[in-house]
């Protein structure tokens, strides 16, 4: 089986930095992917790290150690859009092939 | 435009009358997965599918069923909905692997069975 623990919530003021932890235990793993959902919609892809390290994406940066089963995802000079839920996702490997896993989701919410 | 299509985006429908959510991607993806999500809950993975003719069950595989014919299309099928299964559904499909993981989802399906 796998699990990905996150926290449920966020709060942060426009212009502060805020980071979004995620750990997991899965088997077989591939790597870890960030998603951006706001309100009712769709989830967008944000990032994705399959070796140890920072991955940097203007804004958002993504980080990963595989040795500890640990990630984050940093957002950087917070913008209100920013307000949505963040979800981290673990691509693993089974019998059948590979599944992508979910985490439940930190709801972010950026006040002015 | 690559995309993910899924129909109907909205659904109200009566306990024990099947129904079937339709999912079509243009990106020659192999692999495609159905989610539902509810508060609180995240993405719960219900099936998922290799490739053609290749499905296995997710997290939460109870009352559904998929099929998977052709590499663009991955239909959800509901053969006796309950009330349970109200719920925002999302399908999604990605390269199964590599260096690249990105999924792209459909707009979702909001399914209330009364």
């Amino acid at each position: 089986g796998q699990s990905l623990e996150q926290p449920s919530e966020v709060t942060a003021v426009e212009g502060a930095i805020v980071q979004i932890n995620c750990t997991y235990q899965t088997s077989g793993f591939y790597g870890l992917s960030w998603y951006q959902q706001h309100d009712g919609g769709a989830p967008t892809f944000l990032s994705y790290n399959a070796l140890d390290g920072l991955e940097e994406t203007g804004r958002f940066s993504s980080f990963l150690s595989r040795s500890d089963s640990y990630g984050y995802l940093l957002l950087q000079e917070l913008q209100m859009k920013d307000s949505a839920s963040y979800f981290c996702a673990v691509r693993e490997a089974n019998q059948a092939g590979t599944a992508l896993i979910f985490g439940k989701g930190t709801t972010l919410s950026v006040s002015s | 435009e690559a995309q993910v299509t899924q129909n109907p985006r909205y659904l109200i429908t009566v306990t024990g009358k099947k129904l079937t959510v339709t999912c079509s991607q243009n990106m020659n993806h192999e692999y495609m997965s159905w989610y539902r999500q509810d508060p609180g809950l995240g993405l719960r993975q219900i099936y998922y599918s290799m490739n053609v003719e290749v499905t296995d069950k997710g997290d939460v595989p109870e009352g559904y069923k998929v099929s998977r014919k052709e590499k663009r299309n991955f239909p959800l099928i509901l053969e006796s909905p309950s009330p349970n299964q109200t719920s925002l559904y999302f399908c999604a499909s990605s390269t199964p692997g590599g260096s690249v993981s990105e999924a792209f989802f459909g707009q979702g399906t909001r399914l209330t069975v009364v």
